[in-house]
């Protein structure tokens, strides 16, 4: 099993540029999320997903859009991409309710954004 | 604001020594407490887990206490190994999981 698959690792965009990151996970989980870590901040959640057609925000939304088309995938897009966003992002996905004994959170390997 | 607040930032331990890693939170909804393990350039993996009606857990070298009453819990690393060397982060959740900042462990050979 490949687990949680992010792509790209890295990527350098400039200010105003828009991209997305790409999520994909292959243990049929109905939870996926996306946190970015920065120094002294821990991980903070973006967006989350309990299921296909279902997205929620998190404690930083602003500047990042999600869908959630099929279950095993969940793209992040920046839409017009400033220096502040330049983090490292991860994707996380579990089978239940995010957090709960039984159902541990799943990271990828994280990709790490530069803005300009 | 950090729902959970996490100390120390960094640590250095010799091999064989005892690390300590202190987590505080406010939220009583919080029902589960995990900790994360992450080494450079990898994801955040699970470690350990605790529900708040134990006191204490323990996986081999790797023990969490926790004080309900005191809305405190710790992670405890006992003989401590140079490939204990990450980042480990606290966490708690109600229906979401809310990190802690992260203690970067370096364990002195």
């Amino acid at each position: 099993n490949a687990g949680v698959t992010q792509t790209p690792k890295f990527q350098v965009l400039k200010t105003g540029q828009s991209m997305t990151l790409q999520c994909a996970q292959d243990m049929n989980h109905e939870y996926m999320s996306w946190y970015r870590q920065d120094p002294g901040m821990g991980l903070r959640l973006i967006h989350y997903s309990v299921g296909a057609g279902i997205t929620d925000q998190g404690e930083v939304p602003n500047g990042y859009n999600v869908s959630r088309s099929t279950t095993e995938d969940f793209p992040l897009r920046l839409l017009s991409a400033a220096p502040s966003q330049t983090s490292v992002y991860f994707c996380a996905s579990s089978q239940g309710r995010v957090g709960s004994y039984n159902s541990p959170l799943h990271f990828g390997n994280g990709t790490r954004l530069t803005v300009t | 604001q950090q729902q959970v607040k996490q100390s120390p930032q960094s640590l250095i331990v010799q091999k064989g020594g005892i690390s300590i890693i202190n987590c505080a939170y406010e939220n009583t909804a919080f029902d589960y407490f995990p900790w994360y393990q992450q080494f450079p350039g990898k994801g955040p993996a699970l470690l350990i887990a605790i529900r708040p009606d134990v006191s204490e857990k323990k996986e081999g070298r790797f023990t969490i206490s926790f004080n309900k009453s005191a809305k405190q819990f710790s992670l405890h690393i006992m003989d401590s190994q140079p490939g204990d060397s990450a980042t480990y982060f606290c966490a708690a959740s109600d229906y979401k999981l809310s990190f802690g900042a992260g203690t970067t462990v370096t364990v002195r050979a």
